[in-house]
């Protein structure tokens, strides 16, 4: 298995631009999971889907952020319009069910000038 | 909401040294988590546990649920165990994850 596969890896851009994260999660895997991480908060949960249902999205800072995930292969993570402060590395994670190990992807390391 | 503090923040050791990382929690939990995040940022679990001991190969993570606290020990430490090592934890099996703030550990040869 290619393990969870996020593109792009590197995103730079303006602020005020609309930026879109992908995440392809784990076949089979019915949990997925946006995370934030930066220097001075660490991670932080995002929003997680169950069976491509949002679950809990209060993680999500402010209506610029918004996630979608239309069936269990794909998931999308959007900022509009990005600001400065969202500069950041977004990591997507997968798992199987509970008491299960999650499973991350590479990461999106994203710079907004 | 769990409050995860890790220690030290930062460790510097000489290769060979046992390192032992630790963490504490403010809520009792079902599972906790470590995770390595390499120089390149990448994420791997190393463990899942929710009582006890684990062990594999120089590393083992203990737990100690009544006092809400876990260690994460490497034995032999080797300059590529060099990472920044998260614990996270969760309250149940469909809650998710709360991370602490890290440790930085650089191991010198």
């Amino acid at each position: 298995d290619a393990g969870v596969i996020q593109s792009p890896r590197h995103e730079v851009t303006e602020m005020g631009q609309e930026v879109t994260l992908r995440c392809k999660p784990i076949s089979g895997h019915d949990y997925l999971f946006w995370y934030r991480q930066t220097m001075m908060r660490g991670l932080e949960l995002l929003i997680y889907f169950n069976n491509n249902v949002p679950i809990d999205d209060s993680g999500m800072p402010e209506d610029r952020f918004s996630a979608k995930m239309p069936n269990a292969s794909f998931s999308t993570l959007k900022i509009q319009p990005s600001e400065p402060r969202d500069s950041a590395v977004y990591f997507c994670a997968s798992r199987t069910g509970l008491w299960r190990t999650q499973y991350f992807g590479p990461g999106t390391r994203l710079l907004v000038l | 909401k769990n409050e995860v503090e890790q220690s030290p923040q930062n460790l510097t050791a000489q290769e060979g040294e046992f390192i032992t990382i630790n963490c504490s929690y403010s809520v009792g939990i079902s599972a906790l988590h470590w995770l390595q995040q390499h120089p390149g940022g990448g994420i791997v679990s190393l463990f899942m546990l929710s009582s006890g001991k684990k062990k594999h190969g120089r590393l083992i993570a203990t737990i100690n649920i009544q006092e809400k606290h876990s260690s994460l020990h490497i034995t032999a430490s080797h300059p590529r165990d060099s990472a920044v090592y998260i614990c996270a934890v969760s309250e149940s099996g469909n809650t998710p994850l709360v991370f602490g703030k890290g440790t930085r550990l650089s191991v010198i040869a």
